[in-house]
Order: structure tokens, then C-alpha cells, then sequence
């Protein structure tokens, strides 16, 4: 089974309109991490959001906002309005406290969004 | 600071040759992962180095192999290159000061693009 789903293969989006990525995570792991990557076409992944698995508030960065709910097993991102700059791909990633032995950090990505910000 | 640096940024190979990928992590930073990340693939985990050693690595074949240097520094080699090689190869590093952090956020570089012929 998949550890991180992303439903939404590609969005368009008005510029200036809000935006709800999606992300599903499959763990038994009580403890774990989410983070999610913005990759623009020159491919640099640039870090944008964490959620941790015992945090009690969504986490918020700027624009940039954390559904977390973690009975669902979902952790949907929200960028409010959105820009041009926005577009890119979109990677939501998991490290699970039981995978990380003697610390490694390993990420399970998600297969991304490609998100188009329409002028 | 300066970001996570790699080089080269492209590079064109032949089948049956191998390659060296280079990565400078964050000063500071200590622990240094590798990813491929392909269109059919997606991002998959190469492996991961702490300290000089390696500390996980992910399902792939032993042509993929890596080293961290004292001064924390990476590089990944792929012998006997094949087709199925040709990817992005992106390489992250964090702080990793101690402690098994699930906090701890990796930075990535620009990544190599290897395209084998």
C-alpha cells in the first residue's frame, strides 16, 4: 500500500484564489512527521510546512497552512492567495519514528500535484 | 547561508560507464540523503550519511554506492550505468545535532540531471 497518497495529479487555480492540496498518509506509527515540498521546474525541492503527529494546532508558515486531521490520516495543504509564483509541483512526505532506528531520516514521498496558477 | 550545492548540474553519460555525483550540504549540517526521482518512479530514497557512515539505504542495486567525507560532504556513484538510470538525483542535508528528531527538516539542492544514451 501506498504510505503517501496525493489524489490530484493537476490543479489550476485562479491567481489570488485560495488552494487545497491534498494528502493521505498511511502509518501505525503513533509517532510521525509530514512535510511538504514546493519543486519548481528548475527542480530544487524547497521545503514549505511540518506537521508533527503529536501537535495539537495546524501548523502555519506565511501563506501556507496545514490541515491536519489526523483521525482521517490526511494533512491537506492550503495556499491562500495564491500567486503565479505558485506553480509548481507539489510533494507531500512522511519519516516515521519506527523507521528511524539510530536516527536516519529517511522521507516517503507522495507522487505530487503539478499546480497551475491561471492569471 | 549558503544552500545545498551539487555538481555537476547535468550530465550526459553512455550505457556501461559510471558516474560521480557530488553534494555540499548547509555548513553545519550533518546528515546527507539521496534521492532519484524519475517521471514513472517519483522520488524514491537512496541513502542516507551521518558522520562519515551510513546509516540507512534504500532498495537499490549495490551499482549504487556513496560516501560522506570528515568535512560532510557526499558523493554518490552509479557503476555500469543503464537507461533506467537516467533521473534527477537530488541531494538533501539537515542539522541532525542529536536525538532522533522526527523535526528535522532536510534542504535539498538543485540536483544532477543524468541522462544515460
Amino acid at each position: 500500500a501506498q504510505k503517501i497518497t496525493q489524489t490530484q495529479p493537476g490543479m489550476f487555480v485562479q491567481e489570488k484564489e485560495a488552494v487545497t492540496l491534498d494528502c493521505t498518509y498511511d502509518t501505525s506509527d503513533p509517532s510521525y512527521g509530514l512535510f511538504w515540498y514546493k519543486q519548481p521546474s528548475s527542480g530544487e525541492m524547497i521545503f514549505l510546512i511540518y506537521q508533527g503527529s503529536y501537535d495539537q494546532q495546524n501548523a502555519t508558515e506565511g501563506r501556507y497552512s496545514l490541515n491536519f486531521q489526523k483521525a482521517r490520516k490526511s494533512a491537506n495543504l492550503v495556499i491562500s492567495a495564491s500567486q503565479l509564483g505558485d506553480s509548481a509541483m507539489y510533494f507531500c512526505a512522511m519519516r516515521e519514528y519506527q523507521d528511524m532506528g539510530f536516527g536516519n531520516e529517511k522521507l516517503t514521498f507522495g507522487t505530487g500535484t503539478r499546480l497551475t496558477i491561471i492569471p | 547561508k549558503a544552500g545545498v550545492t551539487q555538481t555537476p548540474r547535468y550530465l550526459i553519460k553512455t550505457r556501461g560507464q559510471q558516474v560521480t555525483l557530488s553534494c555540499s550540504p548547509i555548513s553545519g549540517h550533518r546528515s546527507v540523503s539521496w534521492y532519484q526521482q524519475t517521471p514513472g518512479q517519483g522520488l524514491q530514497f537512496l541513502f542516507e550519511y551521518f558522520s562519515e557512515t551510513q546509516r540507512n539505504k534504500g532498495n537499490f542495486p549495490g551499482r549504487f554506492s556513496g560516501r560522506q567525507f570528515s568535512n560532510s560532504r557526499s558523493e554518490m556513484n552509479v557503476s555500469t550505468l543503464e537507461l533506467g538510470d537516467s533521473a534527477l538525483y537530488l541531494c538533501a542535508s539537515s542539522l541532525s545535532a542529536g536525538g532522533q528528531a522526527l523535526t528535522d527538516t532536510q534542504y535539498f539542492g538543485p540536483g544532477t540531471r543524468l541522462t544515460v544514451l
